[in-house]
């Protein structure tokens, strides 16, 4: 159980084009869900926090306008990178928090790689 | 600010030789501990987690983690790597209410045939 998927595995797309992202939690429901980059041989950089039916919550540096995020069911999140750039090329992870409960464990999707020309 | 660090970048052992990584954490409350590994070219997957109760926790694969909470550290151990342990691993905490996971930056871990 507890399984994330992510479509697609890996794009190219050309500098000024906008890239969508899903994510979705195959066999539970998830109230919030998380979105990640990872750059090579780094740990992950939180980018925002996703809940379902409500705005995201952008961390710092982080450009709402440039990364649009939407939850719109409980179990599909989708991140939109706008006019993309070639600094936007990375590995963008999402996850899927199990609801309820006092203790939060999230489930990892397989990674987004994308390539920004 | 709440913080994870981790104090071995890089780690390269022989097989069957004993594994101890390093993860400190800064936050007085209560914690949710985990860590993480990621394995070449593939996602991230849970190998185990601390939330209460027993501070010594065993995960997949043969690892185990020991929270000390004096020391705010939650080591993680293996006692006999394997070529196949060949991975990223990320310590990362949940402070308090908060969802958000706090990540430690890795360590990368190679095994020697």
């Amino acid at each position: 159980g507890a399984v994330v998927s992510q479509h697609p595995s890996w794009v190219i797309c050309k500098s000024g084009t906008s890239v969508k992202i899903e994510c979705r939690s195959l066999d539970f429901q998830a109230t919030t869900m998380f979105w990640y980059r990872q750059f090579p041989k780094q740990s992950l950089m939180l980018m925002a926090t996703s809940n379902e039916g409500s705005k995201a919550t952008y961390e710092q540096g982080v450009e709402k306008d440039k990364f649009l995020i939407n939850h719109a069911s409980l179990t599909l999140s989708t991140l939109t990178v706008t006019s993309a750039h070639p600094e936007d090329s990375s590995f963008y992870i999402c996850s899927a928090a199990t609801p309820g409960g006092g203790s939060y464990e999230q489930y990892f999707g397989p990674g987004t790689r994308l390539t920004v020309t | 600010a709440q913080s994870v660090s981790q104090h071995n970048h890089h780690v390269i052992l022989s097989e069957a030789a004993s594994l101890e990584l390093g993860c400190n954490y800064s936050y007085g409350g209560t914690v949710n501990l985990f860590w993480y590994v990621q394995y070449p070219g593939q996602h991230l997957q849970l190998l185990l987690k601390y939330f209460s109760g027993d501070p010594l926790v065993k995960g997949i694969k043969g690892f185990e983690a020991e929270f000390i909470k004096s020391k705010f550290s939650f080591n993680l151990r293996k006692p006999s790597v394997q070529w196949s342990d060949t991975a990223e691993y990320f310590c990362a905490v949940i402070a308090g209410n908060n969802r958000k996971l706090i990540w430690g930056l890795g360590t990368s871990l190679a095994v020697n045939p």
